[in-house]
């Protein structure tokens, strides 16, 4: 089964500081993405990766910027966290086809004081 | 991008099935129904997916309408694992994966009666 792991699962940040959230795939996948989920919102594309070193930009990028520096890794910065920022981020992967379903981590429960 | 439209929520009894509906009128020739469930503090989870013909997995199984315009998700024997937000998404085969945008939205929120 195709494992995706969050590093954290709650995380606790002050207001200004920088913020990583880290997410690590163990099936070779081309794709990968950082989505976060607020009540009465959904899920909302942040960041996507499709290779390593290539990003595009989702739906809310703005506050964010993400890392790939390998295949298998794909991190989420926050540069200046605010407290609108808090929300459940979850990352996910998939293979480079169009339908290929998408593997979810658990998810980041972020809290921006 | 064609949109899903979905009940919000759904109620049903343990060992029953339980059909969820979704609508997608405005689909394309190249879009794929994808089921996805999300479990109480989890991310999402992958469920079925399909284009034409009724799909069967281990999960469930997934009913599509002759026009396309409606499926159904089954859970054949429901129990109380199985309560969860149930989304319906389209995927279109022609596009990379970034440029559609995945739209979850709000989802099915099915609840099991014990």
């Amino acid at each position: 089964d195709v494992k995706v792991t969050q590093s954290s699962r709650y995380l606790v940040k002050r207001t200004g500081e920088k913020v990583f959230l880290e997410c690590v795939q163990d099936m070779d996948h081309e794709n990968m993405f950082w989505y976060r989920q607020d009540p009465g919102l959904g899920l909302r594309l942040i960041y996507f990766s499709y290779d390593v070193k290539m990003k595009e930009k989702g739906d809310i990028p703005e506050g964010y910027s993400v890392s790939r520096e390998k295949k298998e890794r794909f991190s989420l910065i926050l540069e200046s966290a605010s407290t609108n920022q808090t929300s459940m981020y979850l990352c996910a992967s998939s293979l480079s086809t169009g339908t290929s379903p998408l593997h979810f981590g658990n998810g980041t429960r972020l809290t921006v004081t | 991008d064609a949109k899903t439209t979905q009940p919000n929520s759904m109620e049903s009894n343990e060992e029953e099935p339980v059909h969820l509906p979704c609508n997608h009128s405005t689909i394309s020739g190249t879009d794929y129904i994808h089921w996805y469930r999300q479990l109480p503090s989890q991310g999402p989870e992958y469920v079925i997916h399909g284009l034409t013909s009724n799909v069967n997995n281990r999960m469930a199984s997934l009913a599509i309408a002759e026009d396309r315009k409606s499926s159904t998700l089954i859970l054949h024997r429901a129990t109380l694992r199985d309560a969860a937000v149930y989304y319906c998404i389209l995927r279109d085969s022609l596009r990379s994966q970034g440029a559609q945008k995945l739209v979850f939205g709000q989802g099915t929120r099915l609840t099991i009666n014990p």
